[in-house]
């Protein structure tokens, strides 16, 4: 999807590192989230965001710190990584909220993901 | 609680055959969306279809179609005339005061 690109697309960590994932998104939405996807659990959400300035916890936030400052960018944080935490991480974007998360329900648009590995 | 649940862990099948993937939902909400997203092997996720809790019609779009039944609480997606292309994880998601993914079906189609 050309609309949301998540950077790094890959990365191993040591126990204890820390990194950010950055998330972008061109299309001018106003809400955005972070998922992690594990084999045979779906997607989980881990936090997300109804606006610039505005942070929210998910299903499974423990362990991520996320950062809105400016609309299109949405920013997950981990400050001290742990191999629970290996997954691949999806951002994704929307102009319409979500019920129970924003006012509306709608589509969502992925990045590509980025697949973490922590030793 | 919402619950979302995909008993198929993995389809094979044969190019041309149908196939259909199941999805099953539990909720306590009157008014909720049902979606299902594909994930190709090259990983993103791409939105296919979005109903919600009111409109119970079938519907068709080109080879795929979806099959909404409340009184069962599923919504059935098939595939017609499958193609090797069509080879991807398919999750099935329930919105109602949150959004809940299922685990997803993994279908090979093999030439």
């Amino acid at each position: 999807n050309a609309g949301v690109t998540q950077t790094p697309k890959f990365r191993v960590l040591k126990t204890g590192q820390s990194m950010t994932l950055l998330c972008a998104q061109d299309m001018n939405h106003e809400y955005m989230y972070w998922y992690r996807q594990d084999p045979g659990m779906g997607l989980r959400l881990i936090h997300y965001s109804v606006g610039e300035g505005t942070t929210a916890k998910g299903e499974v936030p423990d362990g991520y710190n996320v950062s809105r400052l400016k609309k299109q960018n949405f920013l997950l944080g981990l400050e001290s990584a742990a191999p629970s935490q290996t997954s691949v991480y999806f951002c994704a974007s929307s102009a319409l909220g979500l019920a129970g998360v924003g006012p509306n329900t709608g589509e969502l648009f992925f990045g590509e993901g980025s697949r973490l590995t922590v030793l | 609680a919402q619950k979302v649940t995909q008993a198929q862990t993995e389809i094979s099948v044969v190019e041309k055959e149908d196939v259909t993937l199941d999805c099953v939902y539990e909720t306590r909400d009157t008014t909720y969306y049902l979606f299902w997203y594909k994930q190709p092997p090259s990983g993103e996720l791409v939105f296919l279809i979005r109903r919600n809790s009111f409109d119970e019609q079938n519907e068709i779009s080109g080879r795929y179609s979806w099959n909404f039944q409340k009184s069962t609480s599923s919504f059935n997606f098939t595939i017609t005339a499958s193609q090797v292309v069509d080879s991807a994880v398919y999750f099935c998601a329930l919105h109602g005061n949150k959004l809940v993914f299922g685990a997803g079906t993994i279908l090979r189609v093999k030439s």
